[in-house]
């Protein structure tokens, strides 16, 4: 069965400062990867996907994504955070129509 | 392109009430599929429809029913409303090209 695992609930850095967030997954076949941000209240916006190809690939908002076959995972990182992407975020695998997500990263960010 | 749109935002029901949610996806796609978000169980997949027929569904109890419109346009129903039913429903317009949801704002319905 499908299923994906974020270890962290809930993440704190300070401005400016680095990030990654971890993503492991458990799929039977090539997986298809998402990473989605929520903010409190609104619906996900998606940052990032990962069919095949590079993996390490670019999104929205300087965040970038790298998928580890050997490792299953699909960690999100960005440079230098700000204050703006306090939210929540989901890594999710599976196909078009139907997706299955992890319990989600809260992102706390220290001024 | 306009986004995602689901009506109502926000929705108050008693117990045993029943509730219908509406969404309208991007124009142009034919697959729309549902999911509930609580805090203690996450996202989970309800059903997805595709040309007015539903493809998939997830592991919920029948008084949780969809339907599709030919315009793509899609309703949610619940019947006999439990207060678990407290939560954000979420609807995804499926990109069949590129196999990516794209997700409204969500109804938040709560159930006294």
């Amino acid at each position: 069965a499908q299923s994906v695992t974020q270890p962290d609930i809930h993440i704190t850095v300070s401005e400016g400062a680095s990030l990654e967030l971890r993503c492991n997954y458990s799929y039977g076949a090539t997986p298809y990867l998402f990473w989605y941000v929520q903010s409190p209240g609104q619906g996900l916006q998606l940052l990032l996907k990962y069919f095949s190809g590079d993996t390490l690939v670019q999104g929205i908002k300087g965040f970038e994504a790298e998928f580890k076959r050997s490792q299953s995972s699909f960690n999100l990182r960005k440079p230098s955070v700000h204050w703006s992407d306090a939210a929540e975020y989901f890594c999710a695998v599976g196909a078009g129509e139907k997706l299955v997500f992890g319990q989600g990263t809260r992102l706390t960010i220290n001024p | 392109k306009a986004g995602v749109t689901q009506t109502p935002r926000y929705l108050i029901k008693t117990r045993g009430q029943q509730v219908t949610l509406s969404c309208s996806p991007i124009s142009g796609h034919r697959s729309v599929s549902w999911y509930q978000q609580t805090p203690g169980q996450g996202l989970q997949f309800l059903f997805e429809y595709f040309s007015e027929t539903q493809r998939n569904k997830g592991n919920f109890p029948g008084r949780f029913s969809g339907r599709q419109f030919s315009n793509s346009r899609s309703e949610m129903n619940v019947s006999t409303l439990e207060l678990g039913d407290s939560a954000l429903y979420l609807c995804a317009s499926n990109e069949a090209s590129t196999d990516t949801q794209y997700f409204g704002p969500g109804t938040r319905l709560t159930v006294l």
